[in-house]
């Protein structure tokens, strides 16, 4: 298994463009999560989505939009990018929501906004 | 709201020498708490996990205690090692939800 897989690893974007970092497990999960991990600080959930077609907002949504069509994949897109969006973007997933559920997480993609 | 609290680092250490990372939660009801690590250029992993009150979760060496009196879960090793130079963040979950709240993260750096 190749577990939680995330492309790109880097980018640099400029103010007002856009993009999609996607997502992928190969480990049959229902719950995927997208986190932002900013300089010093905990991770922040932005978006989380309990099976495909179904998705909901998590701590700090604003500025991005996510949807879930299999259960593979959970792609993230940010439409105008502003110099705040710049963060290390990490995916996770997990089986259930059980409060011991172990959530496995991607190798991150570091986004740079200019 | 839930929180968590982690001392800050970096915490600079030599091989073969104990290690305590703090960790301080706020919740409401009985969180679950977690200890995951991120080695450099990879993503976050869990180390140890532990469930309820007085439990203590351990794994590779690392130790913590879920102290509800405190409400701590301090990581602990007895003798670190230059591969266990990475970011630990300490995590909960509350029994209400299942979203994870961290902690800012240490930076631990072992040196030969």
């Amino acid at each position: 298994n190749a577990g939680v897989t995330q492309t790109p690893k880097f980018r640099i974007l400029k103010i007002g463009q856009s993009m999609t970092l996607q997502c992928a497990q190969d480990m049959n999960h229902n719950y995927m999560y997208w986190y932002r991990q900013d300089p010093g600080m905990g991770l922040k959930l932005i978006y989380y989505s309990v099976g495909a077609g179904i998705t909901d907002k998590g701590e700090v949504p604003n500025g991005y939009n996510v949807s879930r069509s299999t259960t593979e994949d959970f792609p993230l897109r940010l439409e105008l990018a502003a110099p705040s969006q710049t963060s290390v973007y990490f995916c996770a997933s997990s089986y259930s929501s059980g409060d011991t559920e172990t959530q496995y997480f991607g190798p991150g993609t570091r986004l740079l906004v200019l | 709201g839930n929180s968590v609290t982690q001392m800050e680092g970096p915490v600079t250490l030599s091989e073969e020498a104990f290690l305590t990372i703090n960790c301080t939660y706020t919740a409401t009801g009985y969180p679950s708490l977690f200890w995951y690590v991120q080695y450099p250029g990879e993503g976050l992993q869990l180390l140890l996990k532990a469930t309820k009150a007085d439990d203590k979760g351990s794994n590779k060496g690392f130790e913590a205690t879920y102290r509800k009196e405190t409400t701590s879960f301090h990581l602990e090793k007895g003798s670190v090692q230059v591969s266990d130079s990475a970011v630990y963040f300490c995590a909960l979950r509350s029994n209400a939800g299942n979203m994870l709240t961290f902690g800012g993260g240490t930076r631990l750096m072992v040196k030969p």
